[in-house]
């Protein structure tokens, strides 16, 4: 079946500019993650969706970082003014309902600010 | 804050040997998961553990949960090259029946060599 899907695979940019990276989840799955890996942080959580609840922002780093999910469904994480601390892999996950299976990442989204 | 640490950080071993790699972790979860990582590529999910004492074995690799310890144990039996890659153990820490975000240790890059 599909996994996750994220586009675009890869985005190079300049600082300053505006980026969306978007997120579709495995079909079923009710709870979706961002996470971002870089090689000075390691992987960072960054948000979460689970169902109809509010998201869990906790892990965002600045407000220049928010994230939707429509219906339920696709996700999109933009990020406004992008600096170049911003370069880093972002990450998608999903996992369906109930708390005993693992997280399916996506392949990630390469970000490149110069 | 959950901490996460892992070790060794950096592992080169010999093909047919055996070695363990630790993750500790600084609050109490019964929620560990196993993560491997090839370059380039995403997070593939290898072990889920849900409960202290909690043992689960793939081929070559066997992973276990001590919950009091707060120690998970990913042990590699007679390493073979396609064994190599980062592995991360990752801890959920809310418990209850649904999943959250995870917490990642630092990685492992382990190296087989012929």
């Amino acid at each position: 079946g599909a996994g996750v899907s994220q586009s675009p695979s890869n985005k190079v940019t300049e600082k300053g500019k505006d980026v969306e990276l978007r997120c579709d989840p495995i079909s079923g799955h009710t709870a979706l993650y961002w996470y971002r890996q870089s090689l000075g942080q390691g992987l960072e959580f960054l948000i979460y969706f689970q169902g109809n609840s509010a998201p869990d922002k906790s892990g965002l780093p600045s407000d220049r970082f928010s994230a939707e999910r429509t219906g339920g469904s696709v996700s999109t994480l933009t990020i406004q003014r992008t600096q170049q601390e911003d370069s880093a892999v972002y990450l998608c996950a999903s996992s369906p309902p109930g708390g005993n299976q693992p997280q399916h990442f996506g392949d990630g989204t390469r970000l490149s600010i110069l | 804050e959950l901490k996460v640490e892992q070790n060794p950080l950096f592992l080169s071993m010999q093909e047919g040997k055996n070695y363990t790699i630790y993750c500790n972790y600084s609050t109490t979860s019964d929620r560990l998961y196993w993560y491997r990582q090839d370059p380039g590529k995403s997070l593939e999910s290898l072990f889920v553990l849900l409960s202290n004492g909690a043992v689960k074995q793939e081929g070559r690799l066997m992973a276990s949960l001590d919950t009091k310890a707060r120690l998970s144990t990913l042990h590699i039996t007679a390493a073979v090259h396609d064994l190599s890659a980062t592995y991360f153990c990752a801890v959920d820490a809310q418990g209850g029946g649904t999943a959250s975000k995870l917490t990642f240790g630092t990685g492992t890059r382990l190296q087989v060599t012929l």
